[in-house]
Order: structure tokens, then C-alpha cells, then sequence
């Protein structure tokens, strides 16, 4: 299994702020890779798909780059409602695997 | 507007079966395949299974800790999709999401508590 691993686990940062997290996959990956953002309680929300496509909706303040093995979601400028877990995801080759997932909190 | 809502979880005994199901609409459901996803109680995301749609002879996808054991299958006349879960174990406990494809939309997810 293709193993995902986000660094940091954690972060703080405060509003205004530019963030990276990063993804690194144990085996390289074609562009099949998403980024997902989930606030406690509630579902996952789609970001970014196929490294660097922006789903429907989403602020232009996040963006998706990378390739290979090491791939990057950042936020701009970090806005109140950005505090939340992100989870990247692999959908290159079975079985899908997800990253254990990095939780931004407010400083 | 795309939504998607899950339905048919519940307590249910170890080794017992439960039938969840994703009613879907705002979308051509007949042109994506559909995945399924679970979240362990304060843990993190884990992807159980994916079926494609018809043009790909809706076939199916498991990860490796619930294949054999459960079943994704769909209903395109009705735009559900389903996860049919046998045997369960107590690690099964968790809310089960729905998802458009590989990286769509999500349902609010349903809660399966697998325990005696």
C-alpha cells in the first residue's frame, strides 16, 4: 500500500498567515492526488483535486502544487474559517490511502 | 445543488450485518462512480471501497480490511449507492461517508457502532 504521510501533525498559525502542509508518498504518483478539509463534527470537504485543481467554490487562497512523491496544499492568507484538520489522498493506485492528517489551530 | 445522504447505520453485534445507503441527487448518477469512506471515532480518514459507474461495468474496488466481508453496489434507476456489511467487528465502528467518484462531493455521513 502506498503510504501518505502529512507533515506537520499539527500547527498553529494565526489569521493572515501563509501555510504549507506537506504530503509524501512512499511510492510516486501520478497527478491523482486531492486534498480534503473537515471541521469537527461535520463531513469532508473537497479542496483540490488532481494536484492542483481547485474544486468548485473554493477560495482562490488555496492551492495545490507538487509531483512525484512530495506534494504541498497551501493557504495564502489563513481566513477564521480555514481552522480546521486537512487530510491529502492518493487515488493514483489501489487501495486509495489517505494522509493521517495535519490540524491547524489558531494561535 | 449535489447531495448526497446516508442512511441505515445503528448499533448492530459483532458479526452481524447492516446495509447502508446513499441517496443521491443533483447529479447524473449513472456518469460517476461512487466511493465510500470511513472515520473511526477521533481517528482519521480511511478509504473502505469504490464501485465505478456502468460504462466501467460498475465494477468494484476494497480495501483490504473489508474485502470479502462487504459489498458496495448501486441502484442507477434510483441514484443510491449501497454498502452491504457482514461479518462486522467492533474495529468497524465509525461514520461511513459516500463520495462523488475519487475526489467529489461527501454526504454528511452515517454512524455504525459495532458492539455487544
Amino acid at each position: 500500500d502506498i503510504q501518505m504521510t502529512q507533515s506537520p501533525s499539527s500547527l498553529s498559525a494565526s489569521v493572515g498567515d501563509r501555510v504549507t502542509i506537506t504530503c509524501r508518498a512512499s511510492q510516486g504518483l501520478r497527478n491523482y492526488v486531492a486534498w480534503f478539509q473537515q471541521k469537527p463534527g461535520k463531513a469532508p470537504k473537497s479542496l483540490i483535486s488532481a494536484v492542483s485543481s481547485l474544486q468548485s467554490g473554493v477560495p482562490s487562497r488555496f492551492s495545490g502544487s507538487g509531483s512525484g512523491t512530495d506534494f504541498t496544499l497551501t493557504i495564502s492568507s489563513l481566513q477564521p474559517e480555514d481552522f480546521a484538520t486537512y487530510y491529502c489522498h492518493q487515488y493514483d493506485r489501489y487501495p486509495y490511502t489517505f494522509g493521517q492528517g495535519t490540524k491547524l489551530e489558531i494561535k | 445543488e449535489v447531495q448526497l445522504v446516508e442512511s441505515g447505520g445503528g448499533l448492530v453485534q459483532p458479526g452481524r450485518s447492516l446495509r447502508l445507503s446513499c441517496t443521491t441527487s443533483g447529479f447524473t448518477f449513472g456518469d460517476y462512480a461512487m466511493s465510500w469512506v470511513r472515520q473511526a471515532p477521533g481517528k482519521g480518514l480511511e478509504w473502505v471501497g469504490f464501485i465505478r459507474n456502468r460504462a466501467y461495468g460498475e465494477t468494484t474496488e476494497y480495501a483490504a480490511s473489508v474485502k470479502g466481508r462487504f459489498t458496495i453496489s448501486r441502484d442507477s434507476s434510483k441514484s443510491i449507492a449501497y454498502l452491504q456489511m457482514n461479518s462486522l467487528k467492533i474495529d468497524d465502528t465509525a461514520v461511513y461517508y459516500c463520495r462523488v467518484g475519487d475526489y467529489g462531493q461527501w454526504g454528511q455521513g452515517t454512524l455504525v457502532t459495532v458492539s455487544s
